[in-house]
């Protein structure tokens, strides 16, 4: 069974310091996609990347990035310089490709980030 | 309108009331997926319509009826609910499960509170 593990449930940091958020999962399958998303006090998951199990290489969206590594089950999160706007809780999610037509999306138990100005 | 949308955004019902949620997507999707997240829980999948196929998980009450009347709508019926099923309810949809493009996206959701 796919499981996906957000040790972290609430993080604060200041106004510019750099965070990151861990996710740890696992899967039988060796075809699988990764995912993140950011829910804002308003409620929607946004839909920030996602990553497919082939696809190793690190990724970085201005201010974002994240660390893929098969190797530890894990698909990390990094804010760089992180900002206000940036308070939201975070969820790390896994889409097994062998669960069939109706994939499923597990997600994690979220981290709430806290940016204090 | 653009993306995924949800309405009422917030609802308040008594245990013998039956109301509806809706959701619609604008994005052109074939799938559609009502979730449920209540304080100190992850995501709880409920529903899923992908084409002419729905999946439900088991352990949903009966007291939730889906209906999914074409590929851009969907509704969450609600009879003699109780005031655990007290939460959010997020819509989302995607292209067909299954293939590479299967990202889902989410509504901004439905605050749903039971007397």
């Amino acid at each position: 069974a796919q499981k996906v593990t957000q040790a972290q449930t609430e993080i604060s940091v200041v106004e510019k310091e750099d965070v990151t958020l861990d996710c740890v999962y696992e899967t039988r399958d060796t075809t699988y996609y990764l995912f993140w998303y950011k829910q804002p006090p308003s409620g929607e998951l946004v839909f920030l990347i996602r990553r497919n199990s082939f696809d190793e290489q690190n990724e970085i969206s201005g201010r974002y990035s994240w660390n893929f590594q098969k190797s530890t089950s894990s698909f990390n999160f990094t804010i760089t310089a992180s900002q206000v706007v940036d308070s939201a809780v975070y969820f790390c999610a896994l889409s097994e490709v062998s669960s069939g037509s109706a994939r499923q999306l597990t997600f994690g138990s979220g981290t709430q980030l806290t940016v204090l100005p | 309108e653009t993306g995924v949308t949800q309405t009422p955004r917030h609802l308040v019902m008594g245990m013998t009331n039956k109301k509806s949620l809706k959701c619609e997507q604008h994005l052109g999707h074939n799938a559609m997926y009502w979730y449920k997240q209540s304080a100190k829980k992850p995501l709880e999948l409920m529903f899923v319509y992908s084409l002419e196929e729905r999946v439900e998980n088991n352990s949903v009450p009966s007291r939730f009826s889906p209906e999914c009347p074409n590929s851009s709508h969907l509704f969450l019926h609600l009879h003699t609910l109780q005031p655990e099923d007290s939460a959010l309810y997020l819509c989302a949809s995607s292209q067909v499960p299954g293939t590479s493009t299967d990202t889902q996206y989410f509504g901004p959701g439905t605050r749903l509170t039971v007397l």
